[in-house]
């Protein structure tokens, strides 16, 4: 059991650049979400799903898109990457939506330049 | 504005004394309450949690404890341990707003041998 897992690690990209970051959670989860950590700062919620063909908005949505590829897999894409998005981002899921216990994946450190 | 305040971001305590994590928040709407624990270049992981119907958890050697009225939340971890050394962010969450938790900044704790 791998739990969730997240590609790339590390990723360095120039102003305006694309990019996707992937996620996939081996354990049947319902619900995945995707955040990110700035320093000094709490995860923030960029974009979550419910279920399998669903997606919202978080609390930081702006200058990212999501896409729920099957139950297992969940991307993130930035169209155009700012210095602004430079962070850490963390993938997770849970049972379902309202389950209180949320899974992590080990993170992608994103710099933009 | 933070929701969720953890104002010590650091804490360096001996093995084998008490270690005592604090959280502050702003919401008395908040019903559920969880403390995650991160390993560098890890995810965080789901450390221990508490209902707003009640003042406190146990597991081992965490415990959890609420008091509504001052909005505030405290871990304690006794005996600490080495391998306790982590950052540890509490998170809140509202039941009519299930998908979306608000995480303080993190407090990182050193457990010294």
């Amino acid at each position: 059991n791998a739990g969730v897992t997240q590609t790339p690690k590390f990723q360095v990209l120039k102003t305006g650049q694309s990019m996707t970051l992937q996620c996939a959670q081996d354990m049947n989860h319902n619900s995945m979400y995707w955040y990110r950590q700035d320093p000094g700062m709490g995860l923030r919620l960029i974009y979550y799903s419910a279920s399998e063909g669903t997606t919202d908005k978080g609390e930081v949505p702006n200058g990212y898109n999501v896409s729920r590829l099957n139950k297992r897999e969940f991307s993130l894409r930035l169209e155009s990457a700012a210095p602004s998005q430079t962070s850490v981002y963390f993938c997770a899921s849970s049972e379902r939506l309202r389950h209180n216990e949320q899974f992590f994946g080990p993170g992608t450190r994103l710099t933009v330049l | 504005d933070q929701q969720v305040k953890q104002n010590s971001p650091s804490l360096s305590v001996q093995e084998g004394r008490i270690s005592i994590l604090n959280c502050d928040y702003t919401n008395s709407m908040f019903d559920y309450f969880l403390w995650y624990k991160k390993y560098p270049a890890e995810g965080p992981t789901f450390l221990i949690s508490i209902s707003s119907i009640k003042d406190k958890n146990e597991d081992g050697r965490f415990t959890v404890f609420l008091n509504k009225s001052a909005k505030h939340l405290s871990l304690h971890i006794v005996p600490s341990q080495p391998g306790d050394s982590a950052v540890y962010f509490c998170a809140a969450k509202l039941d009519n707003y299930g998908q979306n938790f608000v995480f303080g900044p993190g407090t990182r704790l050193s457990v010294l041998p």
